[in-house]
C-alpha cells in the first residue's frame, strides 16, 4: 500500500529554466494539495485539485506558477522561469475526501535554484 | 499574518519525561486541528487530530488538548522517547475548507 510520492526528491534548475515536480497519490485518494516550505517556516497552502478540475489556486504566485491533475497520471507542479527565490521543499498530500480529513504528505522535492 | 503560532522554535526533554508543545490560533473559526511530525527530509506524518467540538483527544503516549476560549492547543507526549525527536507542526482548518494552515514548527530533542 503505497504512500504518496513526489519525484525527484531533489531537483537542481539554474536562473530561468522551468521545473517539473510531481506527485502520484495513494491509491484511492483523489485529491491532490501542494504546499511549500521555505526554509524555516511552516508550509504554506498552494493549490488543491481534484482529477481534471483546480479547485483552490488561491496559495499560488500569480505568475509563472501551474498546477494540474490530469485524469490519468500523476499531478504535475509547474514552475516556469525559475528564480533563486523559488528554492524551497515543495510538499504534496492526498486525500480520500476534502474536509475535515488527515492529508498524507509524501516525503517533498527540494529545489534548488543557482 | 500568521494565524497559527508556535512560539517555542525548540524544545529540550529527558527520556521518559513529557514533551508539551503549544500552539496558539487567532480565527476564531477554525474547528479542526492537527499536528503532524516530521524527520528530516521526509514528509509531515499525521499524528492526531481535533475537532472544535472536544476538548481533547487522545491516542497513545500522545494527548492534544484544546482551550477555545484561549485559542489554544497543546501536545503531549509522554513518556518521552529519543525517537519522538522531529520537528512538530500544529495546523488548523476552517468549516468547509481543506486548507490547512500550519504553524512554523517546534524542534523536539529528546535526550537519552
Amino acid at each position: 500500500n503505497a504512500g504518496v510520492m513526489q519525484n525527484p526528491r531533489h531537483l537542481v534548475r539554474r536562473r530561468g529554466q522551468e521545473a517539473r515536480l510531481r506527485c502520484s497519490p495513494m491509491k484511492g485518494h483523489s485529491h491532490v494539495y501542494w504546499y511549500r516550505q521555505l526554509p524555516e517556516e511552516g508550509l504554506k497552502f498552494m493549490v488543491y485539485l481534484q482529477k481534471e478540475n483546480i479547485i483552490d489556486e488561491s496559495g499560488m504566485p500569480k505568475e509563472r506558477f501551474s498546477a494540474e491533475f490530469p485524469k490519468e497520471g500523476p499531478s504535475i507542479l509547474r514552475i516556469q522561469q525559475v528564480v533563486r527565490g523559488d528554492s524551497a521543499a515543495y510538499f504534496c498530500a492526498s486525500s480520500p475526501r476534502d474536509i475535515h480529513n488527515e492529508q498524507f504528505f509524501g516525503p517533498g522535492t527540494r529545489l534548488t535554484v543557482l | 499574518d500568521q494565524q497559527v503560532k508556535q512560539n517555542s522554535p525548540s524544545l529540550s526533554v529527558q527520556e521518559g519525561r513529557i514533551s508539551i508543545l503549544n500552539c496558539d490560533y487567532t480565527n476564531s473559526m477554525f474547528d479542526y486541528f492537527l499536528w503532524y511530525k516530521k524527520y528530516p527530509a521526509e514528509g509531515p506524518t499525521f499524528l492526531i487530530s481535533i475537532s472544535s467540538i472536544k476538548d481533547k483527544n487522545e491516542d497513545g503516549r500522545f494527548t492534544v488538548f484544546l482551550n477555545k476560549s484561549a485559542k489554544h492547543l497543546s501536545l503531549h507526549i509522554v513518556p518521552s522517547q529519543p525517537g519522538d525527536s522531529a520537528v512538530y507542526f500544529c495546523a488548523a482548518s476552517a468549516p468547509g475548507t481543506y486548507k490547512y494552515i500550519f504553524g512554523t514548527g517546534t524542534r523536539l530533542k529528546v535526550l537519552a
